[in-house]
């Protein structure tokens, strides 16, 4: 059954540096999302991705975040300058539409010293 | 979005069909139900989603009340690997998959 990866699946770094988390959705899928849950707490929305652009954004995805799908098959999502409150696992997931299902990865757990 | 209220925890004999209740009674005229869940601390997984009628596939079904107030997500034969977290998610059909997770309710398919 086809799936969305991702890595790595967990990744410490310390404060103040670049983080770049990766993915590879479903093949046929066309629209690309990354969630993010801090430990014990719901899981947020940071931003959707189709045709090479942002459709959409939560208010956590500020500056310090990027998207980019820089070949074919990579989805990444890039942290510049990581805080201690940016320690979170990061699930990214993917969709053949806007709607119904969405199909999520495993996570990539970051820590931040 | 609509709000969503669930159970913070249930518990359900192993076996026995698990029936997870949630309300949304501020729910609009265009907006679905979705139901996913969240083993551990994995991704969330995608289960099941319905407008108005009742829903059924090889994981689940959806029961939504005539005035779509509320809905149960019915879990027939619970495993132990049921086990996890169920998120009952109000959606409008072009809103897109920016989907809002609450809570969630907790169920502990017991032995």
């Amino acid at each position: 059954e086809p799936e969305v990866t991702q890595t790595p699946s967990h990744q410490v770094t310390q404060m103040g540096q670049e983080v770049i988390l990766r993915c590879v959705p479903i093949s046929n899928h066309l629209y690309f999302y990354w969630y993010r849950q801090i430990l014990g707490q719901k899981v947020e929305f940071l931003v959707s991705f189709y045709n090479n652009e942002i459709s959409e954004k939560s208010e956590i995805f500020d500056d310090q975040f990027s998207v980019e799908r820089p070949d074919g098959s990579n989805f990444t999502l890039k942290i510049r300058s990581t805080k201690l409150e940016d320690s979170a696992m990061y699930f990214c997931a993917s969709s053949v539409q806007t709607t119904g299902e969405l199909f999520f990865g495993e996570g990539s757990r970051l820590t931040v010293l | 979005d609509a709000k969503t209220t669930q159970p913070p925890s249930m518990d359900c004999a192993e076996g026995r069909a698990a029936n997870l209740p949630c309300n949304h009674s501020t729910i609009s005229g265009n907006e679905y139900v979705y139901w996913y869940r969240q083993i551990h601390s994995q991704g969330p997984q995608y289960i099941i989603h319905g407008l108005k009628n009742n829903e059924t596939n090889e994981m689940a079904s959806l029961i939504i009340t005539e005035d779509r107030k509320s809905s149960t997500l019915i879990l027939p034969h619970a495993t132990l690997r049921d086990t996890a977290v169920y998120y009952c998610i109000v959606r409008a059909q072009e809103a897109g998959n920016m989907l809002t997770f609450g809570g969630g309710t907790r169920l502990m398919v017991k032995p």
